[in-house]
């Protein structure tokens, strides 16, 4: 498997305002992920991160909410922009070793706006 | 479009008991099916996954599934309960090519008493 480190691990943020997640792994990686666990509920794709590309958005999201890059293969930052109650959840990013192989997660980062 | 069917959002067992935690899949194709555990305030864990070798998947702390194809169906069950299993579990399908994204199920919260 991979380690994979996400910073922060938790935050409190003001509406209106932006906040910047990492997540760095320990090796080499060509895919990305990034989702969204709002409170008491399932995981929801945010977008795929493919290094040297833009990333691709689900239904839904937009680039202009949550802006991604991707600058090598071991690290991707997701933005959370002009930040609502309604963005308050756990964002986690994933990990793809290879093609056919499971995906691997963070351990998210805990995000309430206040 | 694929999608996963958990039934129960909580399920309680006795420590020592059987544990059975049901998922059912929707798919145009073979999919891949994984199971998730997410402990409190971490990320998700990697239990087991089905990739179209054999049907019965053998996964770490004990757990495994069963793919049915016939029945749509990737249950995740464990012998004999221990404390230490109280978590979330997470049902998954992908595509069975390439990086592909999770569709996740709603999760099944297990609880365990002594």
């Amino acid at each position: 498997s991979a380690v994979i480190s996400q910073k922060p691990s938790r935050d409190i943020c003001q509406r209106g305002t932006s906040l910047t997640i990492q997540c760095q792994v320990d090796s080499q990686v060509t895919m990305m992920f990034w989702y969204r666990q709002q409170p008491g509920q399932s995981l929801t794709l945010i977008a795929t991160a493919n290094q040297g590309s833009e990333a691709t958005y689900e239904s839904g999201f937009v680039i202009d909410k949550f802006p991604i890059s991707r600058p090598n293969l071991t690290f991707s930052t997701l933005t959370v922009s002009n930040m609502s109650p309604e963005d308050s959840s756990i964002y986690l990013c994933s990990v793809a070793l290879g093609v056919d192989q499971p995906q691997h997660f963070g351990d998210g980062t805990r995000l309430s706006i206040l | 479009a694929q999608s996963v069917t958990q039934l129960g959002s909580h399920v309680s067992v006795s420590e020592g008991a059987l544990v059975l935690l049901r998922c059912n899949y929707s798919s145009s194709v073979p999919p891949y099916l994984f199971w998730y555990v997410q402990y409190p305030n971490q990320g998700l864990q990697l239990l087991l996954k089905y990739t179209s070798a054999a049907t019965l998947v053998k996964g770490i702390n004990g757990f495994e599934a069963e793919f049915k194809k016939s029945e749509t169906s990737f249950h995740l069950t464990k012998p004999s309960a221990h404390m230490s299993d109280a978590a979330e579990y997470f049902c998954a399908v992908s595509m069975n090519t390439g990086f592909q994204k999770l569709v996740f199920g709603t999760g099944t919260r297990l609880l365990v008493s002594p």
